[in-house]
C-alpha cells in the first residue's frame, strides 16, 4: 500500500489564480481529510468527508471547496488563492471510526501564494 | 472550548537522556488521544492511541500515559537518540463528533550529540 498520496509537494500560486492539490488513498478508507498547518500551530481541518459524495466543512473551510466522488480521492480546490492561504496542507484518512483508529497522514504540500 | 494544551513549546536535551512531554486537554465527550510524531517536512506519523479506559502504552522507547480525571497525557522518550529530533503532536478526539479531532501545537524537541 502506497497509503495517503498527496501533489504536488510545492507550488507557487500567484494571488487570484486557482489550483488542485490532490489527494489519494489505497487502503479503502471512508474518512478523508484536509487540514492545514501554519507555523507554531495546531492543524486546522478545512474539509472532511465520510465516505464518496460526502462532504463537510471543518473548521476553516472559506476560500476552499473539496468533492469526494471515489472512494480513493479527496481533491481540495483553491479558486482564488490568498497570501492568506499560504501553509503548508495535509490529507489524512481513516478506516470507519473505531475508537481505537489510526489517522494516516500525506506528506504534506507547500503552498505559497505571491 | 475544547483545546488541546501542550508544553513545553520546544526542549533540548543531549542524546541518552529521557524526556517528558506534556499534554492536557478539554475535549468533551472524550474519545481518544493519541500521540503523533512529525519529522521536518513530512506528515504526521502515529505514535501511540489510547482510549478512556487505559492509563499507558507504549511503543518502543516512547511511552504515553493517560489520566482520564485530570485530562493529563505525558510521552516519555527513553535514551533518546538523534533521530528523536521532530514535533511531537498531542491529539485528543470528541466521540461521535466526526469532525471534532483536535490538534496541539506541538513539542518541538531537539536531540543535540
Amino acid at each position: 500500500n502506497a497509503g495517503v498520496t498527496q501533489t504536488p509537494k510545492f507550488r507557487i500560486l500567484k494571488i487570484g489564480q486557482s489550483m488542485t492539490l490532490q489527494c489519494t488513498q489505497d487502503m479503502n478508507h471512508n474518512y478523508m481529510y484536509w487540514y492545514r498547518q501554519d507555523p507554531g500551530m495546531g492543524l486546522k481541518l478545512i474539509y472532511y468527508s465520510v465516505g464518496a459524495g460526502i462532504t463537510d466543512k471543518g473548521e476553516v473551510p472559506n476560500g476552499y471547496n473539496v468533492s469526494r466522488s471515489t472512494t480513493e480521492d479527496f481533491p481540495l480546490r483553491l479558486e482564488l488563492a490568498a497570501p492568506s492561504q499560504t501553509s503548508v496542507y495535509f490529507c489524512a484518512s481513516r478506516i470507519i471510526p473505531g475508537s481505537s483508529y489510526t489517522i494516516y497522514f500525506g506528506e504534506g504540500s507547500w503552498l505559497t501564494v505571491v | 472550548k475544547n483545546q488541546v494544551e501542550q508544553s513545553p513549546q520546544s526542549l533540548i536535551i543531549l542524546e541518552g537522556k529521557n524526556c517528558t512531554l506534556q499534554c492536557n486537554y478539554t475535549v468533551s465527550p472524550f474519545s481518544n488521544l493519541r500521540w503523533y510524531k512529525q519529522d521536518t517536512g513530512r506528515g504526521p506519523v502515529s505514535l501511540t492511541i489510547m482510549t478512556f479506559s487505559e492509563n499507558t502504552k507504549s511503543n518502543g522507547r516512547y511511552t504515553a500515559t493517560l489520566d482520564a480525571d485530570t485530562k493529563q497525557s505525558s510521552l516519555h522518550i527513553t535514551a533518546s537518540q538523534l533521530s528523536d529530533s521532530a514535533s511531537y503532536i498531542c491529539v485528543v478526539s470528541a466521540k461521535n463528533r466526526d469532525d471534532k479531532i483536535i490538534f496541539g501545537k506541538g513539542t518541538r524537541l531537539h536531540i543535540l550529540p
